[in-house]
């Protein structure tokens, strides 16, 4: 099994730039989250998807984020426009559901994507 | 308050010592505890859940659980350099898992 995959691993761009970052989930998954991790602020949970279906959004800290899940095995996470503030450690995870049994609800997460806004 | 609190440390201990790592919770909802470790630049990995109050153990890894002072432990017996990385608590409830902010622990040749 590949795991999560994420790309890119790292991203360095200019304030006011678009930015997209993509994930590939376990294959049978059917829960995928989108976190950022800080220094100050840690882990942070930013919006999940269960069977493609985005669940809950409010730790999207702004309108310039937004999130999609086309199909079981893909999503992307956009920014626009980037700002300095943005700059952080995006996580993708999945797990096999949400169903109460922890079993199903490990999550598995990707490398991460590095991303530095200018 | 925030929901759950971690002390961030950094956390420097010789190899061969016990180390102890802790969170406190606020919400009572949580009914299930997890710890990721997280390595250098890598994502975080599951190391250890537990559902209930009491003990679990795992090979030199204890998770510790007290629901009535909302307080969780993680042991590691005979510390190992191979252990240094960040260490995060996790919980849930009906909602998704909110994590702590990890201890960052080194453990030292």
């Amino acid at each position: 099994d590949a795991g999560v995959i994420q790309s890119p691993r790292h991203e360095v761009t200019e304030m006011g730039q678009e930015v997209t970052l993509r994930c590939k989930p376990i294959s049978g998954h059917n829960s995928l989250f989108w976190y950022r991790q800080t220094m100050m602020r840690g882990l942070e949970l930013l919006i999940y998807f269960n069977n493609n279906v985005p669940i809950d959004d409010s730790g999207m800290p702004e309108d310039r984020f937004s999130a999609k899940m086309p199909n079981a095995s893909f999503s992307t996470l956009k920014i626009q426009p980037s700002e300095p503030r943005d700059s952080a450690v995006y996580f993708c995870a999945s797990s096999r559901g949400t169903s109460g049994r922890i079993g199903q609800e490990t999550q598995y997460f990707g490398p991460g994507t590095r991303l530095l806004v200018l | 308050q925030k929901e759950v609190e971690q002390d961030p440390g950094p956390l420097s201990v010789p190899e061969g010592a016990i180390v102890s790592l802790n969170c406190t919770y606020s919400n009572s909802a949580f009914q299930y505890f997890m710890w990721y470790r997280q390595y250098s630049r890598k994502g975080p990995e599951l190391l250890m859940y537990t559902y209930s109050s009491g003990n679990k153990e795992d090979g030199r890894f204890t998770a510790q659980v007290d629901k009535s002072s909302k307080y969780i432990s993680l042991f590691i017996r005979d510390s190992q350099p191979s252990d240094s990385a960040t260490y995060l608590c996790a919980m849930k409830g009906n909602t998704p898992l909110v994590f702590g902010k990890g201890t960052r622990l080194s453990v030292i040749a």
